[in-house]
């Protein structure tokens, strides 16, 4: 069964400094990958989702993730986090039993 | 585009009481997918339809939830009787899936359910 880790429940970062989600998958077979941002009493919007067309995703909000098949990772970046990025971060992936398994997610908090 | 509308916002009911939770997705979008999200869990799929039809609810938790989607552009999540364990934030979502999977989902904005 397909399963998506995020290392870290909690990141914080000073503002402008650099924004780095860990997510790892696992999957005998690339899965398509998502990331999803949650901002408090909201559902899930979409940052941007991996299809193999390219390895490095770029995504709204100067967010971009980049897959690395060799070491099963799909990490999120934003070089210069803003006091509104605070929010809850989801990576995903889709098998092809087309079922979306989340991580347990990353609460990012942002420092003035 | 109005997005997918869940209703209600928040619900709060005693224990053994019916619980109904509604879901309008995206029009066009052919697959629907409810969720919970609690703080010990995460995100949970609990069922899945694709042009209206139930393909997978192995998560749904127990006899006591039901789902249904009589129609392309609603469904109900049901509870019955409801428990305190079953509170928790309730979400919906809904994407056009064609033959590839990479179809992102798009979420409404949940149901938060207190079950005293």
């Amino acid at each position: 069964a397909q399963s998506v880790t995020q290392l870290g429940s909690h990141v914080s970062v000073s503002e402008g400094a650099l924004v780095l989600l860990r997510c790892n998958y696992s999957s005998s077979v690339p899965p398509y990958l998502f990331w999803y941002v949650q901002y408090p009493n909201q559902g899930l919007q979409l940052l941007l989702k991996y299809t193999s067309a390219a390895t490095l995703v770029k995504g709204i909000n100067d967010f971009e993730a980049e897959f690395k098949k060799s070491e099963t990772s799909f990490h999120l970046t934003k070089p210069s986090a803003h006091m509104s990025d605070a929010a809850e971060y989801f990576c995903a992936a889709r098998s092809s039993a087309r079922q979306l398994t989340f991580g347990s997610g990353t609460q990012l908090t942002v420092l003035p | 585009d109005a997005g997918v509308i869940q209703s209600p916002r928040h619900e709060v009911t005693e224990m053994g009481q019916e619980v109904t939770l509604r879901c309008k997705p995206i029009s066009g979008h052919n697959s629907l997918f409810w969720y919970r999200q609690t703080m010990m869990r995460g995100l949970e799929l609990l069922i899945y339809f694709n042009n209206n039809v139930p393909i997978d609810d192995s998560g749904m938790p127990e006899d006591r939830f039901s789902a249904k989607m009589p129609n392309a552009s609603f469904s109900t999540l049901k509870i019955q009787p409801s428990e305190p364990r079953d509170s928790a934030v309730y979400f919906c979502a809904s994407s056009l899936e064609g033959d590839r999977d990479s179809s992102p989902l798009h979420f409404g904005n949940g149901t938060r359910l207190t079950v005293t």
